[in-house]
């Protein structure tokens, strides 16, 4: 089924550790976009892409990084966690086309301790 | 840059009642506009969009309308039920296929209808 799938779903870990949230989807689409968000708060864009080989830094300062080698395939890393990283990320990808749907993964809620 | 501003924050109303949200956009060539409702625990997920070249749009209880000229949309729901609870996020982007397809999204306007 055509999809966007992110992993963890739930993740806790200490301070200073290395993470990366996967996410991948089946629709064949080339754009894909990290969203970090509180509870039932603002979307904020951290991080997207327009296709392989292509990153770009969203509108909320963010350390982590992200990369492209693959079109179904956007993962986020963060070399070092903090306490203040703890939130929601949300995956999604969006067709060719500027108007179309945006579909969201079911989101990694990130907890560091 | 891109800024999309969303009022109210909150929103409480009767079950049956209309409610109305509201949002304005600083990029004046923007001219794709969606509506995403995200409920609790939940991804979000779009229910309605309009683009520039249509003033209002309807879908059932749920209706849009955008004022170019004024660079402000707004989400009018009808007989609202208790399942029409959530969080809705209002949002701007360029529209074609260029590489400007930035998805800017509103605060959220939390909506709770009490039956």
């Amino acid at each position: 089924e055509a999809d966007i799938y992110q992993t963890p779903r739930y993740l806790v870990i200490g301070t200073g550790k290395k993470i990366t949230l996967e996410c991948s989807q089946t629709m064949g689409h080339d754009k894909m976009y990290w969203y970090q968000q509180d509870p039932g708060m603002e979307l904020h864009l951290i991080h997207y892409s327009y296709g392989v080989n292509s990153t770009e830094k969203g509108d909320l300062s963010s350390e982590s990084t992200v990369s492209r080698i693959r079109t179904e395939h956007f993962p986020l890393t963060l070399e070092s966690a903090r306490p203040s990283h703890t939130s929601q990320y949300l995956c999604a990808s969006r067709g060719l086309a500027n108007t179309g749907e945006l579909f969201f993964g079911e989101g990694s809620r990130l907890t560091v301790l | 840059g891109e800024n999309v501003e969303q009022h109210p924050s909150t929103l409480s109303v009767q079950e049956g009642d209309s409610a109305v949200i509201k949002c304005t956009y600083s990029d004046s060539a923007s001219n794709y506009f969606p509506w995403y409702k995200q409920e609790l625990g939940k991804r979000p997920q779009l229910i309605i969009d309009i683009r520039s070249n249509v003033g209002e749009k309807k879908d059932q209880r749920i209706a849009v309308t955008l004022n170019k000229t004024a660079k402000h949309f707004s989400l009018h729901i009808t007989e609202t039920q208790p399942e029409d609870s959530a969080v809705y996020f209002c949002a701007a982007s360029r529209g074609g296929s260029s590489n400007t397809g930035k998805l800017i999204f509103g605060q959220g306007t939390t909506l709770q209808v009490k039956p």
